[in-house]
């Protein structure tokens, strides 16, 4: 069945950078943008970002230009986001999220969530 | 960017009671509004696109509706599994941005 299968819990200290996994099955890796957005402890959800897995294409929110960075994989049907410089605030959970064939900003399929704690 | 916001940002209901949710955009975003439940230690979950279309698999009892800079979510009659915060976002234009929440919990 279609599935998003994120990658494992991080820790990491504040300045360095993490990057996570979405690793996707059961569906054309390459019809369906992805999506990333993070959720804070007890906080509401940020977008962060999208990818076209068909060319590698991304659009980046302002919040994290400079620091974020998607990549993709069609080998592994796996998509990849690396935040940098990381900080005590960038403490959260961070979802993948797939984009639905005929609109890609519309999410269909969401992953379990990756958390990232980031502590000295 | 467009501030999304909600209101309220919790209530008290009992099962069978009608719930309604108000989500405001700051700029017009025609129907390009989704909805989402999130369920304490879970992923959020897909229910409601382009205002008022159902995701696949979403019972008949959630609805939505509006245009332009507000919209509402209602639960016809609300289900033990229904008591979670419940999320909108517009997907109109980058940044894609999340209302606050709201919280729906047993009175």
């Amino acid at each position: 069945q279609m599935q998003l299968v994120q990658s494992g819990a991080e820790v990491k200290r504040p300045g360095a950078s993490v990057k996570i996994s979405c690793k996707t099955s059961g569906y054309t890796f390459t019809t369906y943008y992805i999506h990333y957005v993070r959720q804070a402890p007890g906080q509401g959800l940020e977008w962060m970002g999208i990818i076209n897995p068909a060319n590698g294409d991304t659009h980046y929110a302002q919040t994290f230009q400079g620091r974020v960075t998607m990549t993709r994989d069609t080998s592994t049907t796996t998509v990849y986001t690396e935040l940098s410089s990381l900080r005590f605030e960038d403490t959260a959970i961070y979802y993948c999220a797939r984009g639905s064939r005929w609109e890609q900003n519309v999410f269909d399929m969401w992953g379990r969530g990756t958390m990232v704690t980031v502590s000295s | 960017d467009i501030q999304m916001t909600q209101s309220p940002s919790s209530l008290s209901a009992s099962v069978g009671d009608r719930v309604t949710i108000t989500c405001r955009a700051s700029q017009v975003i025609r129907n390009n509004l989704a909805w989402f439940q999130q369920k304490p230690g879970t992923a959020p979950k897909s229910l409601i696109y382009a205002a008022s279309s159902l995701q696949s698999g979403v019972p008949s009892r959630f609805s939505g509706s509006g245009s332009g800079t507000e919209f509402t979510l209602t639960i016809s009659s609300l289900q033990p599994e229904d008591f979670a915060t419940y999320y909108c976002q517009q997907h109109n234009t980058y940044p894609l941005t999340f209302g606050p929440g709201t919280k729906v919990d047993l009175k």
